[in-house]
């Protein structure tokens, strides 16, 4: 079973525009990963947030952290058509711990 | 430093068949991940190692997928015989030793794709 649902499922913006886009789960965490995979480069790590921060900069990517509502979400500021993927969030109960996937959100960056 | 590396990248095969996927890990990783994506949804981690033993192997199916890392490096996954719902995009990652009180980031393989028909 997945353990987080991305939305929206797909996000169509132009080049220079801000992308965002959302994660919930299910149950606790340990930290939350955000992830961006397209054919070119494979699956590749871009932020990780821990349970107990709410928020996260790493270059144009700024990762927030709700645990009480159990969400989080990825801004791509200034996008570039080379931010064209999937990305998808991905949580660990534990330290340690395996990760689990949710289903992504497809971004299309139009230049 | 190179990456993790997998072979072959594609793979057709006929339902009933068997087939395996080959994953050289990141040197010095004792890590090693098996992750099945099929299209359109995130991965699913199948089965994980530490050094040659099995952590999680949970989520896979094993009436019919196998998997091994006998020399606590390189691993073999297998899948006999297959079926349609097998086709997928696996993936291989690996990271430095996993432990209690410590995250150590998965680096992910390209990737082996598997249609079935």
């Amino acid at each position: 079973s997945q353990q987080g649902e991305e939305d929206p499922q797909a996000l169509s913006i132009q080049e220079g525009e801000n992308a965002t886009m959302n994660c919930s789960y299910k149950t606790s965490i340990n930290n939350l990963q955000w992830y961006r995979q397209n054919s070119g480069r494979g699956l590749v790590h871009l932020i990780l947030i821990r349970s107990n921060e709410r928020e996260k900069h790493s270059g144009r990517l700024r990762v927030t952290l709700d645990t009480s509502k159990k969400s989080s979400s990825l801004l791509i500021t200034a996008s570039r058509a080379a931010d064209t993927a999937s990305y998808f969030c991905a949580t660990t109960k534990a330290a340690g711990n395996k990760l689990t996937f949710g289903g992504g959100t497809r971004v299309l960056v139009k230049p | 430093e190179a990456g993790v590396a997998q072979s072959p990248r594609y793979k057709i095969i006929e339902k009933r068949q068997s087939v395996a996927f080959w994953c050289n890990p990141i040197s010095g990783h004792a890590t090693l991940y098996w992750y099945q994506q099929i299209l359109g949804q995130g991965p699913k981690l199948l089965i994980q190692f530490q050094n040659n033993g099995v952590v999680d192997d949970s989520q896979l199916p094993k009436d019919r997928f196998s998997a091994e890392r006998l020399k606590g490096v390189d691993s073999t996954l297998k899948i006999q015989p297959a079926k349609l719902e097998d086709s997928a995009v696996y993936l291989c990652a690996s990271s430095l030793i996993q432990g209690r009180g410590s995250y150590n980031e998965q680096f992910f393989g390209p990737g082996t794709r598997l249609t079935v028909l």
